[in-house]
C-alpha cells in the first residue's frame, strides 16, 4: 500500500498569519494524484486542493495553496491569512495510478487550532 | 442534489451483533467506497466498489462486507459486530474511471457505530 505520512498531529498558528501543513508520501510511481480534505468539528470531509504529479504549477484555490516537491515527494498544504474558521482536521490523500487507481490513500492527519 | 447519503446517523450494537450501514448517491457516479475513520489514523479504506457489479477489498477488510445493489447504493455489513469496529464510517463516491483522475471523492456525513 502507499504510504501517507503527516508528521504533525497538532498545529496552533495566530489568526491571519499563513501556516504550513507538512505531508509526505512514499511511492515509486511518477503518475499520481494528491488531494488535501479539511474535517471540522461537524466530521464532514470537504475538499480543498488537487495536485497532479505532472502539473507545472503548484495548485493555489483561494487561500490554500500546495507547495509540491516532486524529488522530495512531499506536497505540504499552505493556508494563508488563517482564519478562526480554518480550526479543523486536515487531511492528505494520494491516488495511485495504473490498476489501483480507484483506491485513495490518506493520511492520519493534522489538527489544527487558530488562536485569536 | 443530496450528494451522499448514509443511514443511519448513529448506532449502538453490542458485541456479536450484526447490522448494515446503508450508503446511496445521487450523483450518477460509477466509484463508491466504504472508510473507517479511528482517532490519530486518519481515514482507512474497507471495501471499495470501481463500478456497478464489482467490489473489492481495500486496506480493513476483516470483519466486513459489502454489497453493490445498484448503481446509487453501497452498503457494509458487519455480520458479527466487535468493540474494535467502533468507529465513525463514512461512504464516498467518485466518478471513477481513468477520465477522472483529477476528480475528488464526495463524501457522506459519516455514521457513528459504538459496539459494548
Amino acid at each position: 500500500a502507499q504510504k501517507i505520512t503527516q508528521t504533525q498531529p497538532g498545529m496552533f498558528v495566530q489568526e491571519k498569519e499563513a501556516v504550513t501543513l507538512d505531508c509526505t508520501y512514499d511511492t515509486s510511481d511518477q503518475s499520481y494524484g494528491l488531494f488535501w480534505y479539511k474535517q471540522p468539528s461537524s466530521g464532514e470531509m470537504i475538499f480543498l486542493i488537487y495536485q497532479g504529479s505532472y502539473d507545472e504549477q503548484n495548485a493555489t484555490e483561494g487561500r490554500y495553496s500546495l507547495n509540491f516537491q516532486k524529488a522530495r515527494k512531499s506536497a505540504n498544504l499552505v493556508i494563508s491569512a488563517s482564519q478562526l474558521g480554518d480550526s479543523a482536521m486536515y487531511f492528505c490523500a494520494m491516488r495511485p495510478p495504473g490498476d489501483n487507481f480507484n483506491k485513495f490513500y490518506f493520511g492520519s492527519g493534522t489538527k489544527l487550532n487558530v488562536k485569536p | 442534489n443530496a450528494g451522499v447519503t448514509q443511514t443511519p446517523k448513529f448506532q449502538v450494537l453490542k458485541t456479536g451483533q450484526s447490522m448494515t450501514l446503508q450508503c446511496a448517491q445521487d450523483m450518477n457516479h460509477n466509484s463508491m467506497y466504504w472508510y473507517r475513520q479511528d482517532p490519530g489514523m486518519g481515514l482507512r479504506l474497507i471495501y471499495y466498489s470501481a463500478s456497478e457489479g464489482t467490489t473489492d477489498k481495500g486496506e480493513v477488510p476483516n470483519g466486513y462486507n459489502v454489497s453493490r445493489l445498484n448503481k446509487r447504493e453501497f452498503s457494509l455489513r458487519l455480520e458479527s459486530a466487535a468493540p474494535s469496529q467502533t468507529s465513525v464510517y463514512f461512504c464516498a463516491s467518485n466518478p471513477g474511471g481513468r477520465a477522472f483522475l483529477t476528480e475528488t471523492q464526495y463524501f457522506g456525513p459519516g455514521t457513528r457505530l459504538l459496539v459494548l
